[in-house]
């Protein structure tokens, strides 16, 4: 079975830094990469996905993926308070089509 | 943006009752998903559907049923409630191929089993 995890598990940083969030898996299968977030009390939205070994820039975005290492991780550029939020990670397989979350890492972007 | 609605938003039940969660979709989406929100658990996911009349199991799917009576409803059934069920249970819809494709999830029923 999938398991996916998140570190770190909590993370507080100044605004205009810079963000790194990690995430590792265990089925070496897996093709699709996800992130999602969720800003308190609110529902979890898809904030990125990538699907090939890289990296995938969106506006202060970036996914990296290294399929080999199992491990993919999120950066956020010039980090603002409106980004303070549960980010979680999801893993999917193209076999039993389920998509596992990690247990998610909360970031607080301090002004 | 895809609309997907859940009732009730907030639940107290009592141990041994039997709750039902609702959930609605208008995206004509496939793909139909439970899940449930612990603090230090992420996102689990309970049961899905395929579309009409169809359920499966997903990773923690004891001490709870599931109905897709239609392309637009689906339900969560906690025959006998317990205090262990307490927690935030999020409902999702997204295309088929559901790996390639984004879930949008429903605004959340926080349920509590006294």
């Amino acid at each position: 079975q999938q398991n996916v995890q998140q570190s770190p598990e909590s993370l507080i940083v100044p605004e205009g830094a810079r963000t790194s969030l990690n995430c590792t898996f265990s089925d070496s299968a897996s093709q699709y990469f996800w992130w999602y977030r969720q800003h308190s009390g609110k529902a979890p939205k898809a904030l990125m996905s990538i699907f090939s070994n890289g990296e995938k820039e969106e506006g202060r975005f970036t996914i990296h993926l290294n399929k080999a290492s199992l491990h993919f991780s999120l950066h956020i550029r010039d980090s603002q308070p409106s980004d303070s939020a549960l980010y979680l990670c999801a893993v999917g397989t193209g076999g039993n089509n389920k998509l596992t979350f990690g247990q998610g890492t909360v970031l607080s972007v301090i002004p | 943006e895809a609309a997907v609605t859940q009732s009730p938003r907030n639940k107290v039940a009592v141990t041994g009752g039997k709750v039902t969660l609702s959930c609605n979709q208008t995206n004509n989406h496939n793909n139909m998903y439970w899940y449930r929100q612990d603090t230090g658990h992420g996102l689990r996911l309970i049961h899905y559907s395929y579309g009409a009349g169809s359920t499966e199991k997903g990773d923690i799917p004891d001490g709870y049923k599931a109905s897709r009576p239609s392309q637009e409803n689906f339900s969560l059934i906690l025959e006998l409630a317990t205090p262990s069920q307490t927690s935030v249970y999020f409902c999702a819809s997204g295309a088929a191929h559901w790996g390639q494709n984004t879930l949008y999830f429903g605004a959340g029923t926080r349920l509590s089993v006294l």
